[in-house]
């Protein structure tokens, strides 16, 4: 059984704090997605790394996908109450019709 | 806007009853998918469906069933509901292709009493 393991579950910083999250597995993962949730909606997809290695930036936040592809990072710089929700990653699973393995979630808080 | 539809968004069973959750995505998307979403186990997939006339279970198929009706519809049913099935389900679509996003419905909050 392929698992995603994500740390720390919970994360309460103050406005202007930088913070990371990360995701790790002992399996390879084709590629990786980052999703935020908001209460009483659907994951929203941020961002896909395919690469070993590969960088990516969105605005303050920035996803590395590990050079093994078993890991991957989620960096925000200097956060803001707006950034906060569910992040949840997740590992597409072989050649299973886009099949993807989620992470149990990292829930942020950020208080103004 | 374009995107994944699902009904209801809460319900109410009694130990038992059963109900067929709706899910239709406008986007033209190939593969469609089932989860649950328990607090502290993140999502976990119930149900694919890889491709219009085929269906394949997840991780925690057990006590449920999906039909996919079309290209744009994938319905899941709960024939005989239990306790242990309150949660919140999502159903979501994808092209199918490695890579590809998923686009998320804004959920069904399933209640079993």
């Amino acid at each position: 059984t392929q698992l995603l393991e994500q740390s720390p579950q919970f994360l309460s910083i103050q406005e202007g704090e930088n913070l990371t999250v990360y995701c790790n597995s002992s399996s390879v993962f084709s590629s990786l997605q980052w999703y935020r949730q908001e209460p009483g909606e659907g994951p929203v997809l941020l961002v896909t790394v395919v690469t070993g290695g590969e960088v990516k930036k969105l605005k303050r936040l920035t996803f590395q996908f590990g050079d093994a592809r078993k890991d991957s990072s989620l960096h925000i710089t200097a956060a803001q109450p707006g950034d906060t929700g569910l992040y949840l990653c997740a590992g597409a699973v072989g050649n299973q019709g886009g099949k993807l393995i989620f992470g149990q979630g990292t829930e942020l808080s950020v208080k103004p | 806007n374009a995107g994944v539809t699902q009904t209801p968004k809460f319900q109410v069973l009694k130990t038992g009853q059963s109900m067929t959750l709706q899910c239709a995505q406008d986007m033209n998307h190939n593969s469609m998918y089932w989860y649950r979403q328990d607090p502290g186990m993140g999502l976990r997939l119930i149900y694919y469906s890889a491709s219009e006339g085929t269906t394949d279970k997840g991780e925690v198929p057990n006590g449920y069933n999906v039909s996919r009706l079309n290209k744009r519809e994938f319905s899941l049913r709960l024939e005989s509901a239990a306790p242990s099935q309150t949660s919140v389900y999502f159903c979501a679509s994808s092209r199918g292709i490695q890579g590809y996003g998923y686009t998320f419905g804004s959920g069904t909050r399933l209640t079993v009493v």
